[in-house]
């Protein structure tokens, strides 16, 4: 049963860069052909895909945040990262990792993290 | 990018109900459209995938239907942990969007 957990610090200062890693276990990263996704959910609000990263390094973001988005995979740790620059308040949300499997659907998430960006 | 519209956006029902909500896609998309519970304070739970495929695990009163732009999640007999919020996703192209959410509520 795959498995992935979010980490990185709950509370960003504004202008900074938000750093999330996300640690996949119950397999490996880099078996079958699956693409890693960030997705977010600001409270009470719905969902916002980020981006995928294939295990290639190959990367897709949403042009609404290609400009500060920057999602990496490291396959000896099986984890893959995400770094969203220049913060602000709106950027405060649930950021939740997810594997896509079929190359379309999320079918495995991580429990989610909440990062607030505040000074 | 694709704009999902889900309808309605919340609505109240009672245990045993069927239950309809709806998804347009602003283009057509094929059958490439997912759909997801989300109880309160957890992450989202693969229900649909490519319109009609019931995910393993996932009770069989639950079933999707449509293709093109039109697409709909039907739950027959309504139990207690089906209360929760609903989101359809396409996955046609990128960048991926999902819809606004349905709320479904105890009546």
């Amino acid at each position: 049963q795959v498995q992935l957990q979010e980490s990185g610090p709950g509370l960003v200062k504004p202008s900074q860069t938000l750093s999330l890693t996300c640690s996949v276990s119950g397999g490996s990263i880099s078996s079958g052909s699956y693409y890693w996704s960030w997705i977010r959910q600001p409270a009470g609000k719905g969902l916002e895909w980020i981006g995928r990263i294939y295990t290639s390094g190959s990367t897709n973001y949403n042009p609404s945040l290609k400009s500060r988005v920057t999602i990496s995979v490291d396959t000896s740790k099986n984890q893959f990262s995400l770094k969203l620059s220049s913060v602000t308040a709106a950027d405060t949300a649930v950021y939740y990792c997810a594997r896509l499997g079929g190359g379309s659907y999320f079918d495995y998430w991580g429990q989610g993290t909440l990062v607030t960006v505040s000074s | 990018d694709i704009q999902m519209t889900q309808s309605p956006s919340s609505l109240s029902a009672s245990v045993g109900d069927r239950v309809t909500i709806t998804c347009r896609a602003s283009q057509t998309i094929s059958s490439y459209l997912n759909w997801y519970q989300q109880r309160p304070g957890k992450a989202p739970k693969l229900l649909i995938y490519a319109a009609s495929s019931l995910q393993s695990g996932v009770p069989s009163r639950f079933s999707g239907s449509g293709s093109g732009t039109d697409f709909t999640l039907t739950i027959n007999s309504l139990q207690p942990e089906d209360f929760a919020t609903y989101y359809c996703q396409q996955s046609d192209s990128i960048p991926l969007t999902f819809g606004g959410g349905t709320k479904v509520e105890i009546k």
